[in-house]
């Protein structure tokens, strides 16, 4: 049973704009969140992480948003560039002194310039 | 060489093979780890090294015999596989256990036949 989900395998923004990926979860255990965007041929690289005490984390252009009532969060991109355009993985652990890191099957984003 | 690096990148392999994959961290990291990425799937944690320790085997079945002799390399020794094993096999490291942030190499693309 994926304790991770994204549920759109894909998303179309145009240059510019906002493009919001979303990521659900089930385990009320979890308490910290990643994405990692990954370009074709290479691997994963991280891009933000939040923890359960936040709601919000932000680097740039990129903000990471978390709703533990709803067990949600998502990831702003804005403004959005065809540089972005990648597969975009969320994951969360239950921390502690764990490693099990959980992966959602991915969202791929294309900005189109 | 920087970050995490992963040979061969690519590999074919009958199904009487013996291969073996090779991860190197270059990032003074005590934890390593293997991951499973099929089609259409989340990531899949296989192992994990604490210190050169397996700390963790997620039901991995024997036909994955992984090694880590230091801190610094990973290995996955690969034997009689079946064709549904043919996925990408990432390499990953962090600081130590809990939840920081893995450092993901670029893969090996495996096909089995």
């Amino acid at each position: 049973d994926q304790q991770v989900k994204q549920n759109s395998p894909s998303l179309s923004v145009q240059e510019g704009r906002i493009s919001i990926l979303n990521c659900d979860y089930t385990n009320s255990m979890f308490d910290y969140f990643l994405w990692y965007k990954k370009y074709p041929a290479e691997g994963p690289t991280f891009l933000i992480s939040i923890s359960s005490i936040k709601d919000k984390n932000e680097d740039g252009r990129f903000t990471v948003f978390l709703n533990k009532s709803a067990k949600h969060l998502s990831l702003h991109i804005v403004p959005s560039q065809p540089g972005d355009s990648a597969v975009y993985f969320c994951a969360a652990t239950p921390g502690g002194t764990g490693n099990q890191f959980y992966f959602g099957t991915g969202t791929s984003l294309t900005v189109i310039p | 060489e920087t970050g995490v690096t992963q040979t061969p990148r690519h590999l074919v392999m009958g199904m009487t093979n013996k291969k073996s994959l090779k991860c190197e961290q270059h990032l003074g990291h005590n934890a390593m780890y293997w991951y499973k990425q099929s089609a259409k799937k989340p990531l899949e944690l296989m192992f994990v090294y604490n210190f050169k320790e397996q700390t963790e085997n997620n039901s991995v079945p024997s036909r994955f015999s992984p090694e880590c002799p230091n801190s610094s390399h990973l290995f996955l020794h690969l034997h009689t596989l079946q064709p549904e094993d043919s996925a990408l096999y990432l390499c990953a490291s962090s600081q130590a256990s809990g939840s920081e942030t893995q450092y993901f190499g670029p893969g090996t693309r495996l096909l089995v036949l």
